[in-house]
This record gives C-alpha cells, structure tokens and sequence, in this order.
C-alpha cells in the first residue's frame, strides 16, 4: 500500500540548532512529495514541495529538503532553527496515478528558546 | 491560493448526535477534499467532493456516516452522523493548487469533541 514514514514523533531543539526531518516514501513511481507545516493554531500550510528537476529544493523561512529516489526519501533540512519554527510537520506524497495526497504522522518540533 | 472557510471551528457534542460541517471557498473548484486528523494522528482522507456528482469515499469510509454535499463549485458540507468519542477529531476541507501540482490548500478545521 502506498504509504508516507515519518520517523520522529517529537523532537526538541535548542535555538541555532540544526534539524532533520526524515520522511520515507513507499514506492509507486513517479511522486510529486511535500513538507507541510501548522504553526501552534494556525491552519496546514506548505512549507515546500519536489515535483521533478533539482532533488534538492528550498522553501520558505530557511528550510529545504532533499529527493534521493534511491532512498524513497525526501528529508527535510534546517541549518539554525528558531523559535518560531515550533510547529507540527507533515511529509507528503501524491503519486502520479493518484490525485490524492497521502500524509506521513506527523512530527512535533519544539524549540526551546 | 485559495482562501477556505470553515464553520463551525469547534464544538461539543453528545454521542448519537449529528453535525454538519460546513466549507466555503473564495473561488470556483472542481474538487474537494475532506479529511480527518484524529488527536495524536496524521491526516486521512475521507472522501473526494466532485460538484455535479456522487462524492468518492476512502476505505473505511461510508456516506451513511459521513454524508457530503457539493451544491456548488465554492461550497461542501461533510455530516458526521450518529456520533461516537471515536469521531472526536479535526475535520479538514481542502481544495487542490494549480493544477498538475497536487498541492493543497486547506481550512482552519473543525474541532469535534464527542462526549
């Protein structure tokens, strides 16, 4: 069954800190993939998305994630976190064959200030 | 991006009733999309909107107890019925971005607490 991996549930960090988020897919050929964040009562809102092209893609506030195919992974990248990055982050896949999208669990990143 | 509405944000409700949930958009979309973030949970897909037809359920997910709407290319409803505490959850109205894309944009959600 075509399926999205997030492997932490919760993570802490300290500001200026560096983060990783990994997110793995199950295969179904071509996918299109995303990061969605919630900030703390705010709606879902994407944060970056791999259609084709460069595997490595930047988006908003300083975060950007990396496509290996080889891996089924779309991990997602900050060098310094900051307070305000706090929030829930979703991983995403749609498939090609599909129009829906398929959501990872979910990891909580606090950081602390 | 789509602007979505979403009424109402919260509520309480005792088991065996039912809600309808409603969803605005400020532009016209062919599809719409419903889904559920259970407490703890990812989001799962409930069903897709299509105006003009019958909506397409998920497995695990039947129109008795989720009946949907679509009178129009800006409006849904989704209907939780005869509800359970298992129901409590966010509910979720989303619509997709350009196309080809397969991005979504979504609501505020409905927070349901069943008791």
């Amino acid at each position: 069954a075509q399926s999205v991996s997030q492997h932490n549930h919760h993570v802490i960090l300290s500001e200026a800190a560096s983060l990783e988020l990994g997110c793995n897919y199950s295969y179904g050929g071509t996918v299109n993939l995303f990061w969605y964040v919630q900030y703390p009562g705010q709606h879902l809102q994407l944060l970056l998305k791999y259609f084709s092209g460069d595997p490595l893609v930047k988006g908003i506030k300083g975060f950007e994630a990396e496509f290996i195919k080889s891996k089924f992974s779309f991990n997602l990248r900050k060098p310094s976190v900051q307070w305000s990055d706090t929030a829930e982050y979703f991983c995403a896949v749609s498939y090609s064959s599909a129009s829906k999208i398929i959501f990872g669990s979910g990891t909580r990143l606090s950081i602390r200030p | 991006s789509a602007v979505i509405s979403q009424k109402p944000s919260r509520d309480i409700c005792q088991r065996g009733t039912s809600l309808t949930i409603q969803c605005q958009v400020d532009s016209q979309v062919t599809m719409m999309f419903w889904y559920r973030q259970q407490p703890g949970q990812s989001l799962t897909l409930i069903a897709t909107a299509n105006q003009g037809s019958e909506a397409t359920y998920e497995s695990g997910f039947v129109i008795d107890k989720f009946p949907i709407s679509r009178p129009n290319l800006t409006f849904s409803t989704l209907t939780v019925s005869n509800m359970s505490p298992e129901d409590s959850s966010i509910y979720l109205c989303s619509v997709p971005g350009l196309a080809g894309t397969g991005e979504l944009f979504f609501g505020e959600g409905s927070r349901l607490t069943v008791l």
